[in-house]
């Protein structure tokens, strides 16, 4: 059974300040991981992928991997309000099976 | 123009009822998936398909039915409805596996 196991939050961060968002997931075989921002009531939004160990950055993220671990993490800089939402952790497998595993969701409160 | 459309947003149906939801996308990728996402259980996996000849279930595709009328088409069928697939619904696109997949804007499916 691949799982994914993130903090549900929620998670509160002042403006300004750096959000820290942190994700573990079970299938030692994983590929692809990404970050998915979900605003309630609407769909996910690609925030980041990753495939190669190490920091990724885009913006005011950063993505985290560290296969050996197990564990991918997600950077915010300079939160903003806007930032406030859920969001997901995702990984797809290198296996025959297609489709991405989710973690439940870490929801994010900045705080004005 | 959105990239990954889907019809109807929402739906209210009586249990028992046949409903097809319907997914259309113009990035021209092959991969098409369908999720569902419940409250407390994330986002999981109910068919994917890689082409109009190839289609393959996901984690919970009990109670559920595929088309991939063509490469921008996917729908989505409940053949007698129940409770228990109320439910936000969503489609998502790949170009590939492992690739990262966009979403839909998700349809409310309500069954009483």
């Amino acid at each position: 059974q691949k799982e994914v196991e993130q903090n549900s939050g929620p998670l509160s961060v002042p403006e300004g300040a750096i959000a820290s968002l942190n994700c573990t997931y079970s299938d030692r075989g994983s590929q692809s991981f990404f970050w998915y921002r979900q605003y309630s009531g609407k769909s996910p939004e690609l925030i980041m992928f990753i495939y190669s160990n190490g920091d990724k950055e885009d913006g005011r993220f950063t993505a985290q991997l560290n296969k050996a671990s197990q564990y991918v993490s997600l950077l915010i800089r300079d939160s903003q309000p806007s930032d406030s939402a859920t969001y997901l952790c995702a990984f797809d497998s290198g296996g025959g099976a297609d489709g991405l595993t989710f973690g439940k969701g870490t929801h994010l409160i900045i705080q004005p | 123009d959105a990239d990954v459309t889907q019809t109807p947003r929402n739906r209210i149906t009586k249990t028992g009822k046949r409903i097809m939801l319907e997914c259309s996308q113009t990035k021209g990728h092959d991969r098409m998936y369908w999720y569902r996402q419940d409250p407390g259980l994330g986002l999981r996996l109910i068919y994917y398909s890689f082409d109009v000849k190839d289609i393959n279930k996901g984690e919970i595709s009990d109670g559920y039915s595929v088309s991939r009328q063509a490469q921008a088409k996917f729908s989505l069928s409940l053949e007698s409805a129940i409770p228990n697939q109320t439910a936000l619904y969503f489609c998502a696109t790949a170009a590939g596996k492992g690739y990262e997949q966009y979403f839909g804007p998700g349809t409310r499916l309500t069954v009483t």
